[in-house]
């Protein structure tokens, strides 16, 4: 079975600085990667995920994830955060059931 | 593209009803349907599995007669907590499996709370 480690539980970033999430995840074949996002009591937006080809993956709002099969990471990035980036975010891993097994999340608060 | 509808938002029921949450894919037809419970300030855990026509498949720890999925057609599922307790407050959240690239999409979720 699949699993997600995301070792940081809560970062604060100032508006205008980089982001990086960490996500570390193990399984046995070539995995789906996928990183989420959520604001309080709400769903999960997709910000990107990994399938095949071209290990670094653009996404929305910014978003890029790099896959390294090396180190069984991919972590979430972004260049320049906005004070809306405040927010919930899950990496999840998928494999051949197209079950999920998500990480216990990153909070994130941005600070002006 | 890509919608899930996820009904209700919110409810509140009295200890021993029973609730139903509906998930609902607008524009696609979803092969497979998932429902996580997540508490609070934690991770998403998945319940269950649902193909739709056939009987979903629970996740260890996780009562069937309980939590009664039912996936009738190719854009909805429905969850029922049958006999709910306060033990049962959680938000629910439903997924739908859309395209053999595996792409999901997240319903916004149900708050359930039972007094």
């Amino acid at each position: 079975a699949q699993s997600v480690t995301q070792p940081d539980i809560h970062i604060t970033v100032s508006e205008g600085a980089s982001l990086e999430l960490r996500c570390n995840y193990s399984y046995g074949a070539t995995p789906y990667l996928f990183w989420y996002v959520q604001s309080p009591g709400q769903g999960l937006q997709l910000l990107l995920k990994y399938f095949s080809g071209d290990t670094l993956v653009q996404g929305i709002k910014g978003f890029e994830a790099e896959f390294k099969r090396s180190q069984s990471s991919f972590n979430l990035r972004k260049p320049s955060v906005h004070w809306s980036d405040a927010a919930e975010y899950f990496c999840a891993v998928g494999g051949n059931d197209y079950k999920l097994s998500f990480g216990a999340g990153t909070t994130v608060t941005v600070r002006a | 593209g890509a919608v899930v509808s996820q009904h209700p938002s919110r409810v509140i029921c009295k200890s021993g009803t029973s609730v139903k949450i509906e998930c609902r894919s607008l524009d696609f037809q979803a092969t497979t349907m998932f429902w996580y419970r997540q508490f609070p300030k934690q991770s998403l855990m998945l319940m269950a599995t649902s193909n739709e026509g056939s009987k979903a498949t629970y996740e260890q720890g996780v009562e069937k007669d309980k939590f009664l999925i039912n996936h009738a057609s190719l854009t909805l599922s429905t969850l029922t907590v049958t006999s709910a307790h306060p033990e049962d407050s959680s938000f629910y959240i439903c997924s739908a499996r859309r395209d053999q690239a595996g792409g999901y999409t997240f319903g916004s979720g149900t708050r359930l709370t039972v007094v």
